[in-house]
């Protein structure tokens, strides 16, 4: 059964700082990995995709990489921001068939930028 | 403005109560699924639909029933068999094949009384 762990729980830096989450994965066969942000008490914003055949996506100041054979992503915030302050969630999708949609999600990292 | 819209935010369930909340979309999406979320865990699948009048259950569907009669809408039942419904309940949804992100609504916050 596909397991999915964040680390770490939760983090605390000053503003300014480029910081990394990690997010890792028990089953290689995934469709695509995403990652989200979720600000308390709201639903969830997509931020990246990374398709199963790619290694890196970036927007902004946020880069996405993905290892699928060590079952790895990362999430690469630069130049960090009070506003980055959320919960950010990372998802995998199954690899197969019709069931590419039902997202399996870490417990996430709870992210806060100290003015 | 396209978009996934929850309601209620809030709601309240007495013992022995169903209690529906709704979720509509205007991205004229054929996907959509029903997620729960407790303090500090990440989602959990409840049930999902690929198409009209079609859906499946997911990993903890004991308790819940849903129904897809239009594209726009998935309303989701919390029956009185769900012993444990305390929790943010959130709906999403997604054009199939699994490639594109899935888009969420605010959530629906149900607790007991």
């Amino acid at each position: 059964k596909q397991e999915v762990t964040q680390i770490p729980a939760a983090l605390s830096v000053p503003e300014g700082e480029n910081l990394v989450l990690n997010c890792s994965f028990t089953d290689s066969a995934i469709y695509n990995l995403q990652w989200f942000r979720q600000d308390p008490g709201k639903g969830l914003t997509s931020l990246l995709l990374i398709q199963s055949s790619q290694r890196e996506q970036t927007s902004g100041r946020l880069n996405a990489s993905l290892d699928k054979s060590s079952g790895r992503s990362t999430l690469y915030i630069a130049a960090s921001q009070p506003g980055d302050s959320a919960t950010y969630l990372c998802a995998v999708s199954p690899n197969y068939g019709g069931s590419q949609g039902n997202l399996i999600f870490g417990k996430g990292t709870k992210l806060s930028v100290k003015p | 403005d396209g978009g996934i819209t929850q309601s209620p935010k809030y709601l309240f369930r007495k013992e022995g109560q169903n209690v529906t909340l709704s979720c509509e979309q205007n991205l004229n999406h054929d996907a959509m699924y029903w997620y729960r979320q407790d303090p500090g865990q990440g989602l959990r699948l409840i049930y999902y639909s690929q198409i009209v009048n079609d859906f499946q259950k997911g990993d903890i569907a004991e308790g819940y029933s849903v129904s897809r009669e239009k594209k726009e809408s998935f309303p989701l039942t919390v029956t009185s068999a769900q012993k444990n419904p305390t929790a943010f309940y959130l709906c999403a949804s997604q054009i199939p094949g699994g490639n594109q992100p899935q888009h969420f609504g605010d959530g629906t916050r149900l607790s007991i009384l």
